[in-house]
């Protein structure tokens, strides 16, 4: 399943099926990027970053793809399993802005079994 | 395990009425990080500390505030909430110019 994060707040997959959760950005001077995952009643947890001199970077069964380009950044979920039911935030970091992120608007991901 | 702790987990005040939210690390991290997070919306971050120094977002109410005795804590100060303060609070911290973030379980706000 694909989504686009800002206009489909919500995606559902199969278990066992491929996740990709899409999220855009505006701010060219953004130089990091890094995903959340927030499950209900707590807080986000880390789950992969990239720096702006990638375009790939792949961790266990997640992998982040940035195109600089069209200014867009995906989370790829391999194999996905109930567990992974949550909220999923991209949040951004611009040079010079310090350790400021500023959070996108989040993708719920349900997982059907 | 070192982690970032938030006390207490579900916290109800009355309009008005003063509150305050603990935050504590055990990570030793330098920065500390207050956000708030209504209902289905990204987290918006109120302030941050930077060791000592204080840096409030320019969006901030005046109605929140922070403290931060020493490193392994901060708290967030709410002076006169509204029923607009309703919101999960969530503290983060990291370390030096990194720009990951650890953040706690957040402290959920009522206010009736």
């Amino acid at each position: 399943g694909e989504s686009v994060g800002l206009h489909l707040p919500t995606l559902s997959v199969q278990e066992g099926d491929n996740s990709i959760i899409n999220c855009a950005y505006s701010n060219s001077a953004s130089d990091y990027f890094i995903w959340y995952k927030q499950e209900s009643g707590k807080g986000p947890q880390f789950i992969i970053d990239i720096r702006s001199n990638m375009d790939k970077r792949q961790g266990q069964r997640v992998t982040v793809l940035l195109n600089k380009t069209v200014k867009h950044l995906s989370l790829q979920i391999a194999a996905t399993q109930p567990g992974d039911s949550a909220v999923y935030f991209c949040a951004e970091a611009i040079t010079g802005g310090g350790n400021k992120l500023t959070f996108g608007t989040g993708t719920q991901l349900k997982v059907e079994l | 395990d070192a982690m970032v702790i938030q006390n207490p987990r579900y916290q109800v005040t009355q309009f008005g009425k003063p509150v305050t939210l603990s935050c504590s690390q055990t990570l030793n991290h330098n920065v500390m990080y207050w956000y708030q997070q209504k209902s289905s919306q990204a987290p918006k971050l109120l302030f941050h500390y930077y060791d000592k120094d204080f840096n409030n977002e320019a969006d901030t109410p005046d109605n929140f505030q922070s403290r931060r005795p020493n490193t392994s804590f901060c708290f967030l100060d709410i002076r006169s909430p509204g029923l607009g303060d309703a919101a999960m609070y969530l503290c983060a911290t990291s370390r030096g110019n990194s720009r990951e973030q650890y953040f706690g379980p957040g402290t959920r706000l009522t206010v009736t």
